[in-house]
């Protein structure tokens, strides 16, 4: 079964803390996304990679950071830095970059800050 | 910066009857534009995909338009249903990029 997954679902945090969200996919993607849903607002992109070892900035970089050791995996960290991050997080992914590749989404990680 | 706009950003109907859904955007040098699903708490299904060269796309009672120089598009959903209430997003992509609207959310009244 190929597809996205993401883990945890819900997630808490402390003020000051970091915290890990998981990406993975399986469909042999070369590019991965993450974008920030807030109510009421359009999807954010926080960051993206186009292969392994590789990432870029999004429109929001700011407190957030990545890493793309494996092609399948594409963590997201959210670091004290990030004044409001409590928002659902949703990982995508697509073939590769290029415009014509359609980005297939997980089910998303909902990030409450306590 | 493309901005991609929605309207109305609720909708509420009775069972059967036709939904018509608007997105705008800025900027018209798209490549494509995208229609998505989302139920609530859940992540994004894609529903129709229109290619900047082409007009409309359909797939069931869905049927989507595109005017690229006005820089609209419209998703038709025909004789809708209870199960079709959820939020529907429409996106641009300009390179590699999807610019989101903030998403009209459906009821449809049994």
């Amino acid at each position: 079964d190929g597809g996205i997954t993401q883990s945890p679902k819900y997630l808490f945090r402390k003020e000051g803390q970091n915290v890990t969200l998981s990406c993975e996919q399986n469909l042999n993607h070369d590019a991965m996304y993450w974008y920030r849903q807030d109510p009421g607002q359009g999807l954010r992109l926080i960051y993206y990679s186009q292969i392994v070892n590789d990432f870029q900035k999004g429109d929001i970089a700011e407190g957030y950071s990545v890493s793309r050791e494996k092609k399948e995996s594409f963590p997201l960290t959210v670091t004290s830095a990030q004044k409001n991050p409590t928002a659902f997080y949703l990982c995508a992914s697509s073939m590769e970059s290029r415009p014509v590749d359609t980005q297939y989404f997980g089910p998303g990680t909902r990030l409450t800050v306590l | 910066k493309q901005e991609v706009t929605q309207i109305p950003a609720a909708l509420s109907v009775p069972e059967g009857e036709n939904l018509v859904l608007n997105c705008s955007f800025t900027d018209s040098a798209i490549y494509n534009l995208q229609w998505f699903r989302q139920d609530p708490g859940k992540g994004l299904t894609s529903l129709l995909l229109i290619q900047s060269s082409q007009r409309e796309q359909t797939s069931g009672r869905l049927n989507a338009s595109l005017d690229k120089s006005s820089g609209r598009s419209t998703l038709y959903i025909a004789a809708s249903q209870p199960g079709d209430s959820a939020t529907y997003l429409c996106a641009v992509k300009d390179d590699y990029k999807l610019s989101f609207g903030a998403g009209t959310t459906v009821t449809v009244r049994a």
